[in-house]
């Protein structure tokens, strides 16, 4: 069965704190990662999508990069605004099938 | 930008009602789902449908129907509301089928079956 597993469930850092989110991924035949970011009482927001493993993405204080195994969302000198929760998903095989995380709720503090 | 809207932000029904989520998208994208996300399981696929008419069921299916008799609405319907079935539902969109294809979501409806 395709598993996404995301960690931490919650992170907590102060303002100017660099860090990583992880997404681990055992999945049959993964043919893209997205990540996307949700704030509270909102639909998750589309980030980045990596296809092969060593790609990099980079946004703002936000780059994700993959592995065979998994993805990392590194977060450089986060801000307050950057709080939200972080979901990432795996594209398989078929033409929709997206298998989610359950997400890692980063807190920024000033 | 791509616009998914919800018709509702939140829903009040009672066990046993028939309620109807509407979702609007104005991309004239192929691809429409619905989702229902729950603390501690994350987001989980109800329906998709990648064309008028032309639907398929996603993880989640028991209890729900959906509609798409044009291009940029998709309904879900839960035809006998239960308890079980509170909880956050969000409509989401993609251009084509295929991994370089990202979903875009509406804000979500929050439903509540008392």
């Amino acid at each position: 069965e395709d598993q996404v597993t995301q960690s931490p469930e919650a992170l907590r850092l102060q303002e100017g704190e660099s860090s990583s989110l992880n997404c681990s991924y055992t999945v049959s035949g993964l043919r893209g990662l997205f990540w996307y970011r949700q704030d509270p009482g909102k639909g998750p927001e589309f980030l980045f999508t990596l296809y092969s493993a060593g790609e990099e993405k980079e946004k703002e204080r936000l780059k994700a990069t993959l592995t065979k195994k998994e993805s990392f969302l590194h977060i450089t000198a986060p801000k307050p605004e950057d709080s939200a929760t972080y979901l990432c998903a795996a594209f398989v095989g078929s033409n929709y099938k997206l298998t989610f995380g359950k997400g890692t709720l980063l807190t920024v503090n000033p | 930008d791509v616009k998914v809207t919800q018709s509702s932000r939140y829903l009040v029904k009672r066990t046993g009602e028939k309620v109807f989520l509407e979702c609007v998208q104005d991309m004239d994208h192929e691809n429409m789902f619905w989702y229902r996300q729950d603390p501690g399981l994350g987001l989980r696929l109800i329906y998709f449908s990648y064309d008028v008419k032309m639907k398929e069921k996603g993880d989640i299916p028991e209890g729900y129907s959906v509609s798409r008799e044009k291009k940029e609405r998709f309904s879900l319907i839960l035809e006998s509301a239960s308890t079980n079935q509170t909880s956050m539902y969000l409509c989401a969109s993609s251009r084509w089928t295929g991994v370089g294809s990202p979903l875009h979501f509406g804000n979500g409806t929050r439903l509540t079956v008392t």
